[in-house]
């Protein structure tokens, strides 16, 4: 069975701090796709990125940065220089081939100024 | 285009009443999700349609009903619903799971239900 562990309920930091939001994952699948979505006060959820299993290059998307270890089953996002507007919920989210997601259980980010 | 829209956005009612919530999306998406997210809690999932059929249902109960009367539309009728069930409905499409795997699901902003 697919799992999802965000272990950090909740996370404040000030302005211009860096800030890592930790997901870890279990599957038996080989093939396998990971995603992180951040929910903003206003609802939605924001796609933010998606990453199969055979792809362990890191990503740097402006001030946002994943890093992939299939080795500690990790997919960790940064935040660099965080901003207030980064203030959301961020979930993390396994999918197995042709299944549907599996959210984790969020990461509610406070950024005050 | 890469919007998902809902309506309403609020929603009130009663036990007895009767009301759906609507989700259309123009990204010519062939999957469209409903699910249900409770304050603090992730979304759960409570139906896929895939090609307009229904794909998944998660054991949701029949006060749920959901249908999809072409692509890019998806509607939830309400019907006797609890006061257990106020939460943010959530609308979401994709591009079809197929050999290439699970794609991204772009969601929309949701409907805020209260059952009196």
């Amino acid at each position: 069975a697919q799992k999802v562990t965000q272990a950090q309920t909740e996370i404040s930091v000030v302005e211009k701090e860096d800030v890592t939001l930790d997901c870890v994952y279990e599957t038996r699948d080989t093939t396998y796709y990971l995603f992180w979505y951040k929910q903003p006060p206003s609802g939605e959820l924001v796609f933010l990125i998606r990453r199969n299993s055979f792809d362990e290059q890191n990503e740097i998307s402006g001030r946002y940065s994943w890093n992939f270890q299939k080795s500690t089953s990790s997919f960790n996002f940064t935040i660099t220089a965080s901003q207030v507007v980064d203030s959301a919920v961020y979930f993390c989210a396994l999918s197995e081939g042709y299944s549907t997601l599996t959210f984790g259980k969020g990461t509610m980010l406070l950024v005050s100024p | 285009d890469t919007e998902v829209t809902q309506t309403p956005k609020h929603l009130v009612m009663g036990m007895t009443n009767k009301k759906s919530l609507k989700c259309e999306q123009h990204m010519g998406h062939r999957a469209m999700y409903w699910y249900k997210q409770k304050a603090k809690k992730p979304p759960e999932l409570m139906f896929v349609y895939s090609y307009e059929k229904l794909s998944i249902n998660e054991s949701v109960p029949s006060r749920f009903s959901p249908e999809c009367p072409n692509s890019s539309l998806l509607n939830l009728h309400l019907h006797a619903l609890q006061p257990e069930d106020s939460a943010l409905y959530l609308c979401a499409s994709s591009r079809p799971m197929t050999g290439q795997g699970s794609n991204e699901q772009f969601f929309g902003p949701g409907t805020r239900l209260t059952v009196l």
